[in-house]
């Protein structure tokens, strides 16, 4: 069974500019969920998606949006970007998500850098 | 709000020893662990896993060890090998997402 995949896998875009990426979860997953992580934040929670709704959400400004598809394919975009976006975004999988007690497994990221 | 953390930010290890890498958190009411390991480049891998309603879950050469007493958890490596060289980190259930622990990186030495 395929892994979580996300792209792109690098991107660089300047400040003011917006960025829109992309996670395809396991097969049979209905559960999304999204990640930054930076050195000195470490991983944060950003939102979680089930059933193309955003179930859950972390403490990142409105710049930080998502959304899901009918097939569970997710998308996130930053808007307006800052430098302090430069960051390793990390999506995750699950079958109904952590609530429940389950393992969620991570795609490889996309790394974002913000000039 | 709730943090989890790590002990050590750094382990270095001889191959062949074995690791044990130490967490602490502090919701108390927290029932879901998981270990991850992240090599450079990668995302987080699973491990393993334990629910609050076990003390002690084993793998293949890990295990980990809960102790809800005093909020500790425990990833064991057996016989290190230089391919567990990588960033493990601690996460813990809250609600619908994982609060994750800075992580340790665990350096394993020829």
């Amino acid at each position: 069974k395929a892994g979580v995949t996300q792209t792109p896998r690098y991107l660089i875009k300047t400040r003011g500019q917006q960025v829109t990426l992309s996670c395809s979860p396991i097969s049979g997953h209905r559960s999304v969920s999204w990640y930054q992580q930076t050195p000195g934040q470490g991983l944060q929670f950003l939102f979680e998606y089930f059933s193309e709704t955003q179930r859950n959400k972390g403490n990142f400004p409105g710049r930080f949006s998502g959304r899901q598809f009918s097939n569970s394919r997710s998308e996130m975009n930053v808007s307006t970007l800052e430098l302090g976006d430069s960051a390793l975004y990390l999506c995750a999988s699950s079958r109904s998500g952590v609530a429940g007690g389950e393992t969620q497994y991570f795609g490889p990221g996309t790394r974002l850098l913000v000039l | 709000g709730e943090s989890v953390g790590l002990h050590l930010p750094t382990l270095s290890v001889q191959e062949g020893d074995n690791s044990i890498i130490n967490c602490a958190y502090s919701n108390s009411a927290s029932d879901y662990f998981i270990w991850y390991k992240q090599e450079s480049g990668k995302g987080p891998q699973f491990i393993i896993d334990i629910r609050s309603n076990m003390d002690k879950r084993q793998g293949q050469r890990v295990t980990v060890l809960l102790n809800k007493t005093v909020k500790h958890l425990s990833l064991q490596i057996a016989a290190t090998q230089p391919g567990d060289s990588a960033v493990y980190f601690c996460a813990e259930k809250e609600g619908g997402k994982l609060i994750f622990g800075q992580g340790t990186t665990l350096q394993v030495k020829p």
